[in-house]
């Protein structure tokens, strides 16, 4: 089934550097690939997506890529601020002998940005 | 106000008591999932339901169970047969379950945290 993995476990920046999260997949079926942020005490929200058929997506200082050949994708934040600190989950959809995909998580990327 | 809730939001249970986590959505989504969150491990799926009436065991079932008689509501019951089961749990839903096609978002509720005497 599908695993995902991702790298590094903890990630500390200063304000106004950018920071690099990254996750492999290993179902060449996956074909959306979500990244959710996860403030302190608060519920995870999805904050940018991929789908299989680009190669990279922005908004704003946030962009995600995907290299489908190599089965990895990567958060890219640019001009981190404080407000960016928290952890960050890659996820992508395990599919198994159905057409149903469940969203499997990595491990997660607890980021701080220092000011 | 649309949304997700979660309750209790903290839940203390003596070893061999079963519990109760509440899950309640208004979004009229017909997808909903339970997640297990414990640190450096992510998010790792209990169960979840395609439609009312119907769930399927996720990666790590065993010492859990749940229903879904309506549309709103995923209950998760913590059984004693659990060998680890303080942790953060998160309920989620999505308008569907993602296909080869379409994926939904999923939108979480804010977590309750059990802990287990």
């Amino acid at each position: 089934g599908e695993n995902v993995e991702q790298h590094p476990s903890t990630l500390s920046v200063q304000e106004g550097d950018s920071a690099v999260i990254k996750c492999t997949y290993s179902d060449s079926a996956s074909n959306y690939f979500p990244w959710y942020k996860q403030e302190l005490g608060k519920r995870p929200q999805l904050i940018i997506d991929i789908r299989s058929n680009v190669g990279e997506k922005k908004d704003q200082r946030i962009a995600v890529t995907l290299n489908k050949t190599a089965k990895h994708f990567s958060l890219h934040i640019t001009e981190t601020q404080p407000e960016d600190s928290a952890v960050y989950f890659c996820a992508a959809p395990r599919f198994g002998s159905g057409n149903t995909g469940k969203l499997i998580f990595g491990q997660g990327t607890t980021l701080q940005v220092k000011p | 106000d649309g949304g997700i809730t979660q309750s209790p939001k903290y839940l203390f249970r003596k070893e061999g008591q079963n519990v109760t986590l509440s899950c309640e959505q208004n979004l009229n989504h017909d997808a909903m999932y339970w997640y297990r969150q414990d640190p450096g491990q992510g998010l790792r799926l209990i169960y979840y339901s395609q439609i009312v009436n119907d769930f399927q065991k996720g990666d790590i079932a065993e010492g859990y169970s749940v229903s879904r008689e309506k549309k709103e509501s995923f209950p998760l019951t913590v059984t004693s047969a659990q060998k680890n089961p303080t942790a953060f749990y998160l309920c989620a839903s999505s308008m569907f379950v993602g296909d080869r096609i379409n994926t939904g978002e999923l939108f979480f509720g804010e977590g309750s945290r059990l802990t287990v005497l």
